[in-house]
This record gives structure tokens, sequence and C-alpha cells, in this order.
């Protein structure tokens, strides 16, 4: 089976830098993407890395280590509006097609 | 954004009754999916859809159904409602063929939110 692990919350101030682990376990491995999810709205996708190392997209930063089943998303100059949940995923290849299982999401608060 | 539109936004029933979620695409992508979301639970697959009449189990398929007839209609059907099916439904829709390293982005629709009384 596949199961992810990530915090349920971080805080942090604005202009702070948070990293949001997530440590994964699957039967086969075919990515790691990250989603954004503001309160009552629908999530949205933020990044994915497929391959070990550094992704890095304006303020967000994700990264992967495959030999440690490791990943992160790092946010940076942390601004109110980043107050959301965030969600981690890998993909499951069967011999139907694809789905992505989530972690069960971290509560990120920002404060003034 | 994507063209994923989901119907009803809002909707209680009572325990017992069938209810019919619908999800509608305009992007033709290949790939639809249908998620509940839980407090503690995140995001779980429900069923999924590889193509027109393909379907296939998720993580917590129990007491749901799901057709696709049309590419750019997904349903989801509970057969006889129960509380524990309370939760809010995604319906995210996918184009891209995985193979290497492509990205396998899922755009969500805005969700039903279902009440089991």
């Amino acid at each position: 089976g596949q199961s992810l692990e990530q915090p349920s919350e971080v805080t942090a101030v604005e202009g702070a830098i948070v990293q949001i682990n997530c440590t994964y376990q699957t039967s086969g491995f075919y990515g790691l993407s990250w989603y954004q999810q503001h309160d009552g709205g629908a999530p949205t996708f933020l990044s994915y890395n497929a391959l070990d190392g550094l992704e890095e997209t304006g303020r967000f930063s994700s990264f992967l280590s495959r030999s440690d089943s490791y990943g992160y998303l790092l946010l940076q100059e942390l601004q109110m509006k980043d107050s959301a949940s965030y969600f981690c995923a890998v993909r499951v290849i069967n011999q139907a097609g694809t789905a992505l299982i989530f972690g069960k999401g971290t509560t990120l608060s920002v404060s003034s | 954004d994507a063209g994923i539109t989901q119907s009803p936004r809002h909707k209680v029933t009572e325990t017992g009754t069938p209810v019919t979620l619908r999800c509608h695409q305009t992007e033709n992508h290949r790939y639809m999916y249908w998620y509940r979301q839980d407090p503690g639970h995140g995001l779980r697959l429900i069923h999924y859809s590889y193509g027109v009449k393909d379907t296939d189990k998720g993580e917590v398929s129990d007491g749901y159904s799901v057709s696709r007839s049309k590419t750019e209609d997904f349903l989801l059907t509970l057969e006889s409602a129960t509380s524990s099916q309370t939760s809010v439904y995604f319906c995210a829709i996918s184009g891209t063929e995985l193979a290497g390293n492509k990205t396998d982005t899922q755009y969500f629709g805005p969700g039903t939110r279902l009440t089991v009384l």
C-alpha cells in the first residue's frame, strides 16, 4: 500500500521561511506533487518532482530525495495569503491508469 | 482555470436515499477522479476513470459507484446514503499521459458539500 506522512500544523510569521516535510512509502514511485488549498476552496497544483533535487517556482521550492523517500516544500518570504493547507501526493500507477494518493495535509498559519 | 464544474454544490439528504453528484469538464481530458475530503483524512480517492466507460476503484470505494458515458461527464452515485458519507466531494481531471518525468497535474472542481442526516 501507500502512505504519506506530513506534519498536521505549522505556524510562522510574515517574511519568514517555512519547510513542510513529507515522507512516503509506496509500492512504486513516479513522482511527488504538492497542492495548496485555501479554506473552503479547491486544491490547486503547486509543484512536482520526479527526480532528485530542488525545483524552484518563485517563492516556492520543492525538494525530493528518492533514496530517503522524502521530500519537502519550502515557502520563502511568507505572506498572509500563504495561510492554507498543503498536501503532498504520490502518483500511483496501475494497469488501468493513474491516480494520486494524498497525505493528510499540513495547515500553515502565517501571522503578522 | 480548467473548465470543471460540479453539481450540486450543496446537498442535504436523508439516510437511505440515493444521491448522484455530477462532474462536468470542458477540457476534453482523459482522466477524471472523485475524492472525498474529511477533517483529519485529507483527500481520499473514491473512484477514477481513464476513458469513456473505463473506471476503477480507489482507496475508499465501498458504498459508491461511478459512470462515465461521455468524456465530459463523470457521475458519482451513493446508492443508499449513510451518515458516514457526509463529506466534501471533489472532482478532478488530468490529461497527461504519464511517462518518464512528466507531471500529472490534476485540476479540481469547486467541490460539493454533502450532508446525510
